[in-house]
């Protein structure tokens, strides 16, 4: 059965720190990873990932992909009270189904 | 553009009703997705379709049903409504050229069955 497992499933923690989330995957068509972030509200893409080793970045997040060992992170620097969220990762098999994991659950407390 | 809408927003239903979520893009998808969300459990897919008049099932389709007559429309049905139903749902369109699966969510509808 294909399965994605993030972790940790909550973390709390202070404006400025950094954080990394984890995303591990057992997918049989696997395409590609999608990261999102949700605010109580619909989910927003942050990034898609198909190939291992190539960091992507948008601002103070990035992302990485490691194919052979079947897992992504999700690293957020000088983190801020906006980026108090659920995040979201997401594998994406051919036919372009996602499965997604249950979500990291992030606080940043000012 | 107004992306990807659903309505209603909110619902309550008593058990064994029957109703049907809208879901409508204007972006000219033609990959199109219903899925619910429930505490510590994620997005999970209930049915999908590739293009009008093409439909198949995600995770967990029992209890609902759906079609796609149009590429810009795909209402989601739940035939008799049950407690386990209670959800919120979201649906999802992508585009299937570009290699570039960004699916836009709309906002969801939050469903509460007696």
């Amino acid at each position: 059965e294909d399965k994605v497992v993030q972790s940790p499933l909550s973390l709390v923690v202070h404006e400025g720190d950094t954080v990394t989330l984890n995303c591990s995957y057992e997918v049989t068509n696997f395409r590609s990873l999608l990261w999102y972030k949700q605010e109580k509200k619909a989910p927003t893409f942050l990034f898609m990932l198909t190939s291992s080793g190539i960091e992507k970045k948008s601002g103070r997040l990035s992302s990485i992909l490691d194919k052979k060992e079947l897992f992504s992170i999700l690293n957020i620097t000088a983190t801020q009270t906006g980026d108090s969220a659920v995040y979201l990762c997401a594998v994406e098999e051919y036919g372009n189904k996602l499965v997604f994991g249950a979500g990291t659950i992030l606080r940043v407390k000012s | 553009n107004a992306g990807v809408t659903q309505t209603p927003k909110f619902q309550v239903l008593k058990t064994g009703q029957s109703m049907t979520l809208q879901c409508a893009q204007d972006m000219n998808h033609e990959y199109m997705s219903w899925y619910r969300q429930d505490p510590g459990m994620g997005l999970r897919l209930i049915h999908y379709s590739v293009g009008a008049g093409i439909t198949d099932q995600g995770e967990v389709p029992n209890g609902y049903n759906v079609s796609r007559s149009t590429t810009e429309d795909f209402p989601l049905r739940l035939l008799s409504a049950a407690p386990s139903q209670t959800s919120v749902y979201f649906c999802a369109s992508s585009s299937l050229a570009g290699g570039n699966n960004e699916q836009f969510f709309g906002p969801g509808t939050r469903l509460t069955v007696l």
